[in-house]
């Protein structure tokens, strides 16, 4: 099956930890974005990569790291720099083409700091 | 930068009710698309809009990408309550390096009572 994967789907961390999150995708798609997502909120982008070994911050990058090794998988790193860290963090994937700009999302992983 | 403008911000509706929400941009959008987002998920892609006055059918769904290109309408006819969530408009950001990156409205959250 194609598609975007994230794991884990539910994650709990205790204040001054790291954490990582996984994102893969199958679909062979250019870039990857990571976004956050709070109560009632939209999405705010957090970082996203073009192409492999590089990457790029957005609008809330503090406290966060990532990496793109491969072009199917973009981890993000959750650091005890991060103040607020609770929230729902989104993966999405995207095939950069001419006009078309869809992004296609995985199911998410909710991560509660204890 | 750029920004999205969604209404309404949520909507309690009846069962059988169509329903209507917009999205406005102070800039031109080449591009608008509409996602859904069920609660706990990630968001799924409902309808694109590539042209300047499409008019675009999912279903239930109807989508208008505006004659403007600074706004676009989402209507859904006869709700049930399985379309309970959060709805996104979207649209790409300005072009050289944000090239493929999206800006998202605020979203709608529709409730439905049966």
């Amino acid at each position: 099956d194609g598609g975007i994967t994230q794991s884990p789907k539910y994650l709990f961390r205790k204040e001054g930890q790291n954490v990582t999150l996984s994102c893969e995708q199958n679909l062979n798609h250019d870039a990857m974005y990571w976004y956050r997502q709070d109560p009632g909120q939209g999405l705010r982008l957090i970082y996203y990569s073009q192409i492999v070994n590089d990457f790029q911050k957005g609008d809330i990058a503090e406290g966060y790291s990532v990496s793109r090794e491969k072009k199917e998988s973009f981890p993000l790193t959750v650091t005890s720099a991060q103040k607020n860290p609770t929230a729902f963090y989104l993966c999405a994937s995207q095939k950069l083409a001419g006009l078309y700009n869809e992004q296609f999302f995985g199911p998410g992983t909710r991560l509660t700091v204890l | 930068g750029q920004q999205l403008n969604q209404s309404p911000q949520s909507m309690f509706i009846q069962e059988g009710e169509d329903v209507s929400m917009n999205c406005t941009s102070s800039s031109i959008f080449n591009t608008w698309l509409w996602y859904k987002q069920d609660p706990g998920e990630g968001p799924v892609l409902l309808i694109a809009l590539y042209k300047a006055g499409e008019l675009t059918s999912n279903g239930r769904l109807t989508a208008q990408f505006g004659i403007t290109r600074k706004d676009s309408f989402l209507n859904i006819s006869a709700s049930i309550p399985s379309d309970v969530g959060i709805y996104f408009c979207a649209g790409p950001s300005a072009g050289g390096t944000s090239y493929g990156k999206l800006t998202f409205g605020q979203g709608t959250i529709l409730t439905v009572h049966p």
